[in-house]
């Protein structure tokens, strides 16, 4: 089946700092990704859609200068957490979807990220 | 809009017991319904989707899931619990697949 390569799986960071996370579609051309936030113990927050070759889109409440998102190719995503803060210490996962399937995602393994 | 209702954020079942895991949703559009697990430091993997036809879909690792319009509900279901289904559940709901709402997970124990 498809392949969702997610990198890194976890990173601490010092508060300040901004980390890069990849999202990368091994198999498939990928022309929309997704990327969520997991608190734990609550359900997966959907933070912004991204399209290839063009601007993501954020959800209502998530800060698009803080969690920096591109979607310079059809395989790869990032999401780049700028002066990263303790409470943005979470887990980030991220989905893509096939060319040519409306419903179909294939999620990545997640990113624990730790802000001292 | 569309949201997702998973009652019972713990279920613990015996070895061998049904397990059955509750999910409603809203949706003002005919659904895509979705039942995913996540395993301990995993990823998410598809357990079964319902999108057109038969109400009652069958998924991996012996789990289906009943799709009741006049209900609202897509509950997930497996006859015979094993220690391997120890993992968190999550219940999603899609409209034309744009966008996923996601429940806010069950976690399934599983006793000896």
């Amino acid at each position: 089946g498809a392949v969702v390569s997610q990198h890194p799986s976890w990173v601490i960071c010092k508060s300040g700092t901004s980390v890069k996370i990849e999202c990368r579609s091994l198999d498939f051309q990928a022309t929309t990704m997704f990327w969520y936030r997991q608190f734990p113990k609550q359900s997966l927050m959907l933070m912004a859609t991204s399209n290839e070759g063009s601007k993501a889109t954020y959800e209502q409440g998530v800060e698009k200068d803080k969690f920096l998102i591109n979607h310079a190719s059809l395989t790869l995503s990032t999401l780049t957490v700028t002066s990263a803060h303790p409470e943005d210490s979470s887990f980030y996962i991220c989905s893509a979807r096939p060319r040519m399937t409306l419903e179909k995602l294939f999620f990545g393994s997640g990113t624990q990220l730790s802000v001292l | 809009a569309q949201s997702v209702t998973q009652l019972g954020s713990h279920v613990s079942v015996s070895e061998g017991a049904l397990v059955l895991l509750r999910c409603n949703y809203s949706s003002s559009v005919p659904p895509y319904l979705f039942w995913y697990v996540q395993y301990p430091n995993q990823g998410l993997q598809l357990l079964l989707k319902y999108t057109t036809g038969a109400t009652l879909v069958k998924g991996i690792n012996g789990f289906e899931a009943e799709f009741k319009k006049s209900e609202t509900s897509f509950h997930l279901t497996k006859p015979s619990a094993h220690m391997s289904d120890a993992a968190e559940y999550f219940c999603a709901v899609s409209n034309t697949g744009n966008q996923f709402y996601f429940g806010t997970g069950t976690s399934l124990t599983v006793i000896p």
